[in-house]
């Protein structure tokens, strides 16, 4: 069945570091990709995503990219700070372009002062 | 607009008790979704809605019952509770159409099944 498999499961970085998520799909009618922080004890809120004919897309400090072909993408962090620590969750639609999310399993960046 | 409203916020349940969790949202969205969350497995989608009077069975439905019966609304039953069902549980809604995969989530639901 479809599945999305995200790494690292934990992360730790330096304050100002550069942090790099990574999500493999496996569907490859897949064609939008968002990613989701959530904060502890807080519900998970949109921070960027990604459509199939787009490559990169960048917001300030934080940027995916797309490799359809390899069918899988990433999430950076860059200049990261404190409050960049929380979980971070990939996700993949299937089941074409009325299809549902699946999820990875998370990443937990911590980011140290 | 308060978003997506769940309640109640904790609940501890017996096994073999039943109970149903509400999902309100004020967005006028058509899809809504039931999400159950577990240390180390992400999200999971238990059920969802595509429009009033509608529901579906999403990745782990069993032992759950859902129901639509205005757009506004989307309840979550667990008809006998076992202690695999503890978890956080997450509803969330979205737009229609293009926009239907950005999901706003509620605040979640702690359910503990002893």
């Amino acid at each position: 069945g479809e599945n999305v498999e995200q790494h690292p499961s934990t992360l730790s970085v330096q304050e100002g570091d550069s942090a790099v998520i990574k999500c493999t799909y496996s569907d490859s009618a897949s064609n939008y990709f968002p990613w989701y922080k959530q904060e502890l004890g807080k519900r998970p809120q949109l921070i960027i995503d990604i459509r199939s004919n787009v490559g990169e897309k960048k917001d300030q400090r934080i940027a995916v990219t797309l490799n359809k072909t390899a069918k899988h993408f990433s999430l950076h962090i860059t200049e990261t700070q404190p409050e960049d620590s929380a979980v971070y969750f990939c996700a993949a639609s299937y089941g074409g372009s009325q299809g549902n999310l699946i999820f990875g399993k998370g990443t937990k960046l911590s980011v140290k002062p | 607009n308060a978003g997506v409203t769940q309640t109640p916020k904790f609940r501890v349940l017996k096994t073999g008790q039943s109970m149903t969790l509400l999902c309100a949202q004020d967005m006028n969205h058509e899809y809504m979704y039931w999400y159950r969350q577990d240390p180390g497995m992400g999200l999971r989608l238990i059920h969802y809605s595509v429009g009033e009077g509608t529901t579906a069975k999403g990745e782990v439905p069993d032992g759950y019952n859902v129901s639509r019966l205005k757009k506004q609304n989307f309840l979550l039953g667990l008809e006998s509770a076992a202690p695999s069902q503890t978890s956080v549980y997450f509803c969330a809604s979205s737009y229609s159409p293009g926009d239907r995969e950005k999901l706003f989530f509620g605040s979640g639901t702690q359910l503990s099944v002893l």
